[in-house]
This record gives C-alpha cells, sequence and structure tokens, in this order.
C-alpha cells in the first residue's frame, strides 16, 4: 500500500543533541510538510517542500531546518533540542498545495532529557 | 486572516447516540474543507472533504459533513457513534489563493458506554 512511513516512531534525545528526524512517502507526491503538534494542540506548520522549493513558515525557529535529497525523503533536522521541543512530529504529503488533501505519516514522539 | 474555529473543546457522547462536531471558517471564497480524526499517539486519517458539488458529504467510517456557506460552516456528524470513535477531530481548510491550509484546534471526543 503506498503510504507515508516515519522512522523512528519514538525518538529520545538529549538538551542541545543534534537530531534527525526521517519521512519516506511511496506516493509520489509532490509536497511535502513537516509539522509539530504539542500535546492536545493543533499541528503546527514548520515548513514544507514543493518538489525541491523550500517554504519555510515565518515563526519556525531557526533551530529546525529541513531536507529534501529525493522526491520519496524528507528529513527534520533539529541542531539544537531544548526541552520546549519535545513534542509529535508528523510527517505529511500531497499532490499540490491549493487545497489538495493531506496524507499524515504516523508520527515520531520526540523526548528531549 | 483566513481561520478555523472548532468551538467544543471536548464533547462527551453515549456510545449509540449521535454526535454533531461543530467547524466555522473565515474565508473571502469558497475553500476546500476537510475533516481529520487522530487516534491517541496517531498521525491524522482524512475522513471527508469538499471541494464542490453537493454540500453534503460522506466519508469514511459513516462520518458525513454538510457544507453551508450561509453559515461559514463544515459540521461533522454521524448517527450513532462507536467506542472506537473516541479520537481527537480536526477540521481544515485549505485555499486557493495563497496556497495555504489551516487547522482547527480540534474537539476531543470521548464515548462512554
Amino acid at each position: 500500500d503506498a503510504m507515508v512511513i516515519q522512522n523512528p516512531r519514538y525518538q529520545v534525545t538529549q538538551f542541545g543533541k543534534p537530531v534527525t528526524l526521517s519521512c519516506s512517502q511511496t506516493l509520489n507526491h509532490n509536497v511535502m510538510y513537516w509539522y509539530q503538534q504539542k500535546s492536545s494542540q493543533a499541528p503546527k506548520l514548520l515548513f514544507h517542500y514543493y518538489d525541491k522549493d523550500f517554504n519555510n513558515e515565518a515563526d519556525t525557529p531557526d533551530n529546525f531546518q529541513s531536507r529534501r535529497p529525493n522526491t520519496s525523503f524528507c528529513f527534520l533536522d533539529i541542531r539544537s533540542p531544548g526541552l520546549g521541543d519535545a513534542a509529535m512530529y508528523l510527517c505529511a504529503t500531497s499532490r499540490g498545495t491549493a487545497g489538495y488533501e493531506q496524507y499524515f505519516g504516523p508520527g515520531t514522539r520526540l523526548t528531549v532529557t | 486572516a483566513q481561520s478555523v474555529t472548532q468551538p467544543d473543546i471536548h464533547i462527551t457522547v453515549s456510545e449509540g447516540a449521535s454526535l454533531e462536531l461543530r467547524c466555522n471558517y473565515s474565508y473571502g471564497a469558497t475553500p476546500y474543507l476537510f475533516w481529520y480524526v487522530q487516534s491517541p499517539g496517531q498521525g491524522l486519517q482524512l475522513l471527508l472533504k469538499y471541494f464542490s458539488g453537493d454540500t453534503l458529504v460522506q466519508g469514511i467510517k459513516g462520518f458525513e459533513a454538510e457544507f453551508k456557506r450561509s453559515q461559514s460552516s463544515f459540521n461533522l456528524r454521524k448517527p450513532s457513534v462507536h467506542w472506537s470513535d473516541a479520537a481527537e477531530y480536526f477540521c481544515a481548510v485549505g485555499t486557493f489563493t495563497g496556497n495555504q491550509f489551516y487547522f482547527g484546534t480540534g474537539t476531543s471526543l470521548t464515548v462512554i458506554p
């Protein structure tokens, strides 16, 4: 089945230690998104790629970076995680951005110790 | 500015009872409308979507939603709730202009026996 895969499902990192979260998709969608979701809150968009074009949300901290080496993979890098970065990180894909539905992965739960 | 409002933070219903979750949006034109469901610790799953045409939309798991332009609403309904429907429900709006996608703050559904 075509899907969005996130690895790992659970990640524990230390305060200030860089961490990378991975997302892959078999849907061949043009757009890949990264969301941060804290407990009992809506997902908050961090950035998205339309093909190779990177689009950063204005309020996304510089601590968060992303890479998309090819159509299938997208990575979220947190350069110096703080305690406030502990959250669920959701990857999503869509065929386009103009109102196209998004398909979500299961998420990676990040804990910062 | 565009926005999505889910007025009910938390709803409790008895199993077998009917359900209606409210969603209101603010946007100058007709947006693309979505309802997603999120089970604890999981990603978001699309229940249904509205782009145009018939304003009553059928989705998966027995859910339906009705678009009412005059009320700027897109309420989600289910005639008989099952215990497995307990989850977080998010309304979302996609706009053609500006390629934006907004989530509401979510409604947490508890189902009691």
